[in-house]
């Protein structure tokens, strides 16, 4: 059963452009929403998380827009760069015995084009 | 300060044979958790470690094992090794377990032949 859905699974952006990525989950117990970033032969790198209480947060030319009654989230990368392209994984996490498990979506591999 | 560290980068190994994958996490971080990612399942959650005791595992099989050392090292270790097995194996860190945000290493290509 996969609990985090992500879309699109490849996306092509042009230089300048906006790329959004959207998940959605199942569990209501989620309560921890992180996106990584990972460019090829490296592991992911946490770009940035956003808890259930607020709407959107906004770190630079990321941000993420949550809807908790819908159980979406997205990521939305304004004025997107060549050197943006990456593949780029949702995430999910909740308290399991005292410590934060995510479930990750599958991924989006995002190519800037310059 | 620096990251976390995977050992070794690369390996390539006999179906059948066993395998040993060892990480360092960042310099005061106590929580380090494995994963596995393939092209077909992507990232999925194998174990997770705190204070020398494994505190969550994954759904896979009991030939996936891992110990944490007092230093907060970690290793895993895959016995009798699969086709399937043949994974990038990422290692993340945390300063604590009761904290969400966690720092991945480079990962171990595994290739079983």
């Amino acid at each position: 059963q996969q609990q985090v859905k992500q879309s699109p699974q490849s996306l092509i952006v042009q230089k300048g452009g906006i790329s959004i990525i959207n998940c959605a989950y199942e569990n209501t117990a989620f309560d921890y929403f992180p996106w990584y970033q990972q460019f090829p032969g490296k592991g992911p790198a946490l770009l940035i998380a956003i808890r259930p209480d607020v709407s959107e947060k906004k770190e630079g030319r990321f941000t993420i827009s949550f809807n908790k009654s819908a159980k979406q989230f997205s990521l939305h990368i304004m004025d997107s760069q060549p050197g943006d392209s990456a593949t780029y994984f949702c995430a999910a996490s909740m308290r399991q015995g005292g410590s934060y498990i995510p479930t990750f979506g599958r991924g989006t591999s995002l190519i800037v084009h310059p | 300060k620096a990251g976390v560290t995977q050992t070794p980068r690369y390996l390539i190994k006999t179906r059948g044979q066993q395998v040993t994958l060892s990480c360092s996490p960042i310099s005061g971080h106590r929580s380090v958790s494995w994963y596995q990612q393939t092209p077909g399942q992507g990232l999925q959650f194998l174990f997770e470690y705190f204070s020398e005791t494994q505190r969550n595992k994954g759904n896979f099989p009991g030939r996936f094992s891992g110990r944490q050392f007092s230093n907060s090292r970690s290793e895993m270790n895959v016995s009798t090794l699969e086709l399937g097995d043949s994974a990038l194996y990422l290692c993340a860190s945390s300063l604590d377990p009761g904290l969400a945000e966690a720092f991945f290493g480079q990962g171990t290509r595994l290739t079983v032949v």
